[in-house]
């Protein structure tokens, strides 16, 4: 089962930061929290991880608390194509993935 | 990243028979897993493929329903048996791919949409 929660939807203004949450308040010591999102029921596409420090890529960056129960993806520059279901996943090094139901983000012109 | 192709993209069957979905990748890999996703919902895990042993079945799904092959390090199948309109569903494949560190990410194929009548 899903081991995470996430608000079902979020709008955001095109060009503004959007900031997503999701609680894991049941993380495991060796569980990693991965960022995936999905467009139009295309393969989910991988966006981000981590397991304690916060990351950042070319897509996004990924704010993880100290007590690790809970985090935030954030995009920082909202466009149009962001339009998606994003997905928080906890698993153990890429193992068996659980998805919740996500987030429907909405990118608003 | 792995790169991953399935066939059929998508079909359309009649209701008791039998479709398989060929999921390739482009490098070879230990993991690979399906998925289902119903229409409307989110993405549920059907088993886990590791080359050269049994698949290993999440609960709710089995093996006469959804037979998996597992013949080398770039291939898998899924099967879909005895189709009823409850399977039409898009499948998808992915892959357990090294990322930094000690740390793996899966990457996804585009999925089979598959429609029973």
């Amino acid at each position: 089962d899903a081991k995470t929660t996430q608000p079902p939807s979020m709008d955001c203004a095109e060009g503004r930061a959007a900031n997503l949450p999701c609680n894991h308040s049941t993380i495991s010591g060796n569980e990693y929290v991965y960022w995936y999102r999905q467009i139009h029921s295309q393969g989910p596409q991988y966006i981000i991880h981590g397991l304690k420090n916060n990351e950042t890529n070319e897509m996004a960056s990924l704010i993880i608390t100290e007590d690790r129960k809970s985090s935030t993806l954030i995009l920082p520059h909202a466009t149009l194509r962001d339009t998606a279901v994003y997905y928080c996943i906890v698993s153990p090094a890429g193992n068996q993935f659980y998805f919740g139901t996500g987030t429907s983000l909405t990118v608003i012109p | 990243s792995a790169v991953i192709s399935q066939k059929p993209s998508r079909d359309i069957c009649q209701r008791g028979t039998s479709l398989t979905i060929q999921c390739q990748v482009d490098s070879q890999v230990t993991m690979m897993f399906w998925y289902r996703q119903q229409p409307g919902q989110s993405l549920t895990l059907i088993a886990t493929a590791n080359q050269g042993s049994e698949a290993t079945y999440e609960s709710g799904f089995v093996i006469d329903k959804f037979p998996i092959s597992r013949p080398n390090l770039t291939f898998s199948t899924l099967t879909v048996s005895n189709m009823s309109p409850e399977d039409s569903s898009i499948y998808l494949c992915s892959v357990e791919d090294r990322g930094p560190g000690s740390s793996y990410e899966q990457y996804f194929g585009p999925g089979t949409r598959l429609t029973v009548t």
